[in-house]
This record gives structure tokens, sequence and C-alpha cells, in this order.
């Protein structure tokens, strides 16, 4: 099955800093990855996600990319801000067949 | 509904009791899955039904944990004889098709003491 692998554990950067988020994964049939963040108490919800057919995608400050021959996609948020301070989680699947497979988690720090 | 429910919130209960968690996912989502969160860890799967396929119950640890769903609608997880660590959040969510976002629930917080 899937295998998501998702680095650094922590991250502590300073407002208006980016961040960068790095997942690798095994299958290389999976075709769907997405990003979700999850806010201390709160239930995890999507924030972007990216398809196997482009290599990056955009939406605002956050743009995710991905590179189809050496299994990796990242999340880089740039101009961070306090209330990006969550943990983040990557995922693979191949959609409509597989499970989502989620990484373990990136705990994001932004300092003021 | 306006959202994935769950129930209950919080639940206590001592080692060796059945548990049963309950999901009621958004109305008209034919995906529904199960994830166990704990403590500062990640999303772990534990068993996905998606309309009237056979669910995939690849992720679930042990046969002390099963699931079962009611065609589209509620499901329920039921871990026999808990364990201590089998204490964690246990997060339902759901999907309209087979692609696309997933919308969680606020959790279950089960402890076993």
């Amino acid at each position: 099955g899937e295998n998501v692998e998702q680095h650094p554990s922590t991250l502590s950067v300073q407002e208006g800093d980016s961040a960068v988020i790095k997942c690798t994964y095994s299958d290389s049939a999976s075709n769907y990855f997405p990003w979700y963040k999850q806010e201390l108490g709160k239930r995890p919800q999507l924030i972007i996600d990216i398809r196997s057919n482009v290599g990056e995608k955009k939406d605002q400050r956050i743009a995710v990319t991905l590179n189809k021959t050496a299994k990796h996609f990242s999340l880089h948020i740039t101009e961070t801000q306090p209330e990006d301070s969550a943990v983040y989680f990557c995922a693979a699947s191949i959609q409509g067949n597989t499970p989502l497979v989620f990484g373990k988690g990136t705990r994001l720090s932004v300092i003021a | 509904g306006a959202g994935v429910s769950q129930s209950p919130s919080n639940k206590v209960t001592e080692k060796g009791k059945d548990v049963e968690l309950r999901c009621d996912p958004i109305s008209g989502h034919t995906a529904l899955y199960w994830y166990r969160q704990r403590l500062g860890q990640g999303l772990e799967f534990l068993i996905y039904f998606q309309g009237n396929s056979a669910p995939d119950k690849s992720g679930l640890p042990s046969d002390r944990f099963s699931a079962e769903r009611t065609g589209e609608s509620v499901s329920t997880l039921t871990i026999q004889r808990t364990q201590q660590e089998d204490s964690a959040v246990y997060l339902c969510a759901s999907r309209a098709g087979s692609t696309g976002e997933l919308f969680f629930g606020e959790g279950s917080r089960l402890t076993v003491l």
C-alpha cells in the first residue's frame, strides 16, 4: 500500500518568512495529493490539492509543487502570518481506487 | 446535514469494555473514512467505504476493530475489549464521490482507563 513520509516534523519561522514542507510517496500510481491544515483542537481542513497532470498549483500565499519522477511534492507558504500556525498534513491516493493516506504532519509555528 | 457529525464527542471507558462510535456523514456523500489520531500524532487510516463497494479494511489494527455502514448513511466503528493504546481521537470524514475534498467531523475522543 501507499506510504507517505513528511518532513520536517516541526518548523518555526519568523512572521513574513516562507515555509516549505516536503513529502514523498511510494506508489507511483498515486495521482492525487492534497494538503490539510489542522488548527489546535479542530478538525483537519483541505487547503490545497494537486493532481498528477500538473506540476504546480497556486492559491494566494499557498503553492504546491509535484515531481512525479522523484515521487515527491511540497507545500510552500509565503509571507507567513501567525494564523498560519497549525499542523499541516500531506496525503496521497489513487483517486477513486485507494484510500487517502496521510503523512505524520508538520507542526508550523509562525513567530510574530 | 450541514456537516459530518460524530458522537459521542468524548468517551471514557474501562479497559476491556466495548465501545461504539457513530458517524453521520454529509447527506449524499458516498465515501466515508475512519481515521485514528493519537495525541500529537498523524492521521492513521482505519477503514474506507465507497458506495456499494466492499469496504477497504486494510488499516484496521486488529480484529477488535470493526465498522459498518448502512447504505450511504450512518457508520458505526466498534472497538471490542478496549486497551489503553486505543486511547485516541477517532475522526470520521466523508466525500461526495470518489474524488475531491474530505470533510472531517469533530472527532470522538476515546480514553481507556
